[in-house]
């Protein structure tokens, strides 16, 4: 039963032309992540919600934006992307922000941009 | 974040017991071990994490040193699926974020 579910799995676009990477998750989780993932390189956090709360990393470029509508739904935008952008985009989840807790991840989008 | 240490890479063979040490030397009193391990082109997925006192699930089995400067990951007898980079992460109890290191390459000989 898939409880983090990433659509696309594969996504192709051109370089500048806006993308939306989506993420669901089923478990009712409060906290949303995503992450950035280079080839050969560890998942690196561009911002999470908690609830309706953004959290940007003070790192992450502005072109990169999320939208998080419900809880179950969450959103990565792309404004213009480069081929610097081309990875692994990961999403996960988390009940709270306890240091306890599991974050259950999805099978991840790999984004390619020509 | 407190940092980890990893071996970059590690081999063992089918069947065999493995062991994935970490470092941490500047672990903070609040802060949890965790393991997340990920296969080829998939996510990465949950394996474990503890405290203080060592812990065990059905996946692996988690050794915590007594000044917990230092864990162990141990998969008791390993197969070709548990191939994967093997990461090492410190969690702060208040924190919402998981930062990873660069992880252990886990390669299983059949």
């Amino acid at each position: 039963d898939a409880m983090v579910i990433q659509n696309p799995r594969y996504q192709v676009t051109q370089f500048g032309k806006p993308v939306t990477l989506s993420c669901s998750q089923t478990l009712n989780h409060n906290v949303m992540y995503w992450y950035q993932q280079k080839s050969s390189q560890a998942p690196k956090l561009l911002f999470h919600y908690y609830d309706k709360d953004f959290n940007n990393e003070a790192d992450t470029p502005d072109n990169f934006q999320s939208r998080r509508p419900n809880t179950s739904f969450c959103f990565l935008d792309i404004r213009s992307p480069g081929l610097g952008d081309a990875a692994m985009y990961l999403c996960a989840t988390d009940r709270t922000s306890f240091g306890g807790e599991t974050q259950y991840f999805g099978p991840g989008t790999r984004l390619l941009v020509l | 974040d407190a940092k980890t240490t990893q071996p970059n890479s590690m081999e063992s063979n089918e069947e065999e017991p493995v062991h994935l040490p970490c470092n941490h030397s500047t672990i903070s009193g609040t802060d949890y071990i965790h393991w997340y391990r990920q296969l080829p082109s998939q996510g990465p997925e949950y394996v474990i994490h503890g405290l203080t006192s060592n812990v065990n699930n059905r996946m692996a089995s988690l050794a915590i040193a007594e000044d917990r400067k230092s864990s162990t990951l141990i998969l008791h007898r390993a197969t070709l699926r548990d191939a994967a980079v093997y990461y090492c992460i410190l969690r702060d109890g208040g924190a919402q974020k998981l930062v990873f290191g660069q992880g252990t390459r886990l390669t299983i000989n059949p």
